[in-house]
């Protein structure tokens, strides 16, 4: 099976843009769930996706934000970007149901913002 | 109430020795704590996990060792091979508020050859 991918890799945006980032969960996987992660706060938990609606979500501004498509994949999108947006994001995929706790990560989206 | 303390937050072992990783955790919601391995310009690869009905799990050079009563679970690396040399994360999972993996700070691993 092909892991979890995101586009893109890498991305250089401005203050006061937006951006938005996209994950495809692994072939059978419906739950999708995104991470902040920064050299000063850690791995930080963002939102969960299931069944194309938000099931949790973390302690983040609004201006996070994401959706579910019908095919489980995700997309996050982030609203007037400050410089401490500057992260990579994660998004990790489960099943949600026999072993939902296994998630599993894709290799993340590095974020600047200048 | 979220929290999840790992120490230390550097290591380095001599190859052939042993790695422990050492995590606390607070909320009793938590009942799957799993360990992530993450090497540069890698997203975290799930490594081993417990829940707590069971005090160890193994698996190859990898052991969790798990505390109810203290609320503290470890992770061993035995036989530390250069390969190893990456940053490890433990996490905790639960139900209801805590449906989330919430992770510790990070132990950066360096094996010396």
């Amino acid at each position: 099976k092909a892991g979890v991918t995101q586009t893109p890799r890498y991305l250089i945006k401005t203050r006061g843009q937006q951006v938005t980032l996209s994950c495809s969960p692994i072939s059978g996987h419906r739950s999708v769930s995104w991470y902040q992660q920064t050299p000063g706060q850690g791995l930080q938990f963002l939102f969960e996706y299931f069944s194309e609606t938000q099931r949790n979500k973390g302690n983040f501004p609004g201006r996070f934000s994401g959706r579910q498509f019908s095919n489980s994949r995700s997309e996050m999108n982030v609203s007037t970007l400050e410089l401490g947006d500057s992260a990579l994001y994660l998004c990790a995929s489960s099943q949600r149901t026999g072993t939902p706790y296994e998630q599993y990560f894709g290799p993340g989206t590095r974020l600047t913002v200048t | 109430q979220q929290q999840v303390k790992q120490s230390p937050q550097s290591l380095i072992v001599q190859k052939g020795g042993i790695s422990i990783i050492n995590c606390a955790y607070e909320n009793t919601a938590f009942d799957y704590f799993p360990w992530y391995q993450q090497f540069p310009g890698k997203g975290p690869a799930l490594l081993i996990a417990i829940r707590p009905d069971v005090s160890e799990k193994k698996e190859g050079r990898f052991t969790i060792s798990f505390n109810k009563s203290a609320k503290q679970f470890s992770l061993h690396i035995m036989d530390s091979q250069p390969g190893d040399s990456a940053t490890y994360f433990c996490a905790a999972f639960g139900s209801g508020s805590a449906r989330q993996l919430t992770f510790g700070s990070g132990t950066q691993l360096t094996v010396l050859p």
